[in-house]
């Protein structure tokens, strides 16, 4: 089954403006992390936050994280036409699985 | 350095046809995934190998589907008696195991088409 969803499941917004995702999973983790996949390309690793952290930032990306809500927000700002992807949250479940499970992922389209 | 590269890019067969899917992972890097990804869907685990460890193979969908990785290197999925659902990409990845952040570098892809 699906650890991580995202929602909302798709995200249309101009250029300038910010996209917020958010992700939420069932079971207790150790880290989670964010992917983007472009169209008919492989993921990117975009950033990982561990359990005990609540906020990490990355150029123009903010993480949260709150795990008493199982729950993972990506904000992306003054977004840019080229951050038209895919994104997807993968949890690293605690107990030592070291097997990454995806959510559905939110297509996010940035117009410009 | 080179990056994870799966081989072919794309792949078209006919039912009932037998496909091997090749994926180069990062040097260096212990840990192998294969994944499925289904047309606007998420990411499907298949199976993961850990340096000289036995597989983990509980996503495999069916025994037609099985993998191998000879030298801790280089794996190969192979579908045989392929079926039209079998259509998708089919991604590979590989990690660093001993890093701690279990980040994972995927290659692009083998776009599988089953007529």
């Amino acid at each position: 089954s699906q650890q991580g969803e995202e929602d909302p499941q798709a995200l249309s917004i101009q250029e300038g403006e910010n996209a917020t995702m958010n992700c939420s999973y069932k079971t207790s983790i150790n880290n989670l992390q964010w992917y983007r996949q472009n169209s008919g390309r492989g993921l990117v690793h975009l950033i990982l936050i561990r359990s005990n952290e609540r906020e990490k930032h990355s150029g123009r990306l903010r993480v949260t994280l709150d795990t008493s809500k199982k729950s993972s927000s990506l904000l992306i700002t003054a977004s840019r036409a080229a951050d038209t992807a895919s994104y997807f949250c993968a949890t690293g479940l605690s107990g030592g699985s070291y097997i990454p499970t995806f959510g559905r992922g939110t297509s996010l389209i940035v117009h410009p | 350095g080179a990056g994870v590269s799966q081989s072919p890019s794309n792949k078209v067969t006919e039912k009932g046809k037998d496909v091997e899917l090749r994926c180069d992972p990062i040097s260096g890097h212990t840990a192998l995934y294969w994944y499925r990804q289904s047309l606007g869907q998420g990411l499907e685990f298949l199976i993961y190998f850990q340096g000289n460890s036995a597989p983990d193979k509980s996503g495999l969908p069916s025994d037609r589907f099985s993998a191998e990785r000879t030298g801790g290197s280089v794996s190969t999925l192979t579908i045989q008696r392929t079926q039209q659902e079998d259509s998708a990409v089919y991604l590979c990845a590989s990690s660093l195991k001993t890093s701690g952040t279990h980040e994972q570098y995927f290659g692009p892809g083998t776009r599988l088409t089953v007529t």
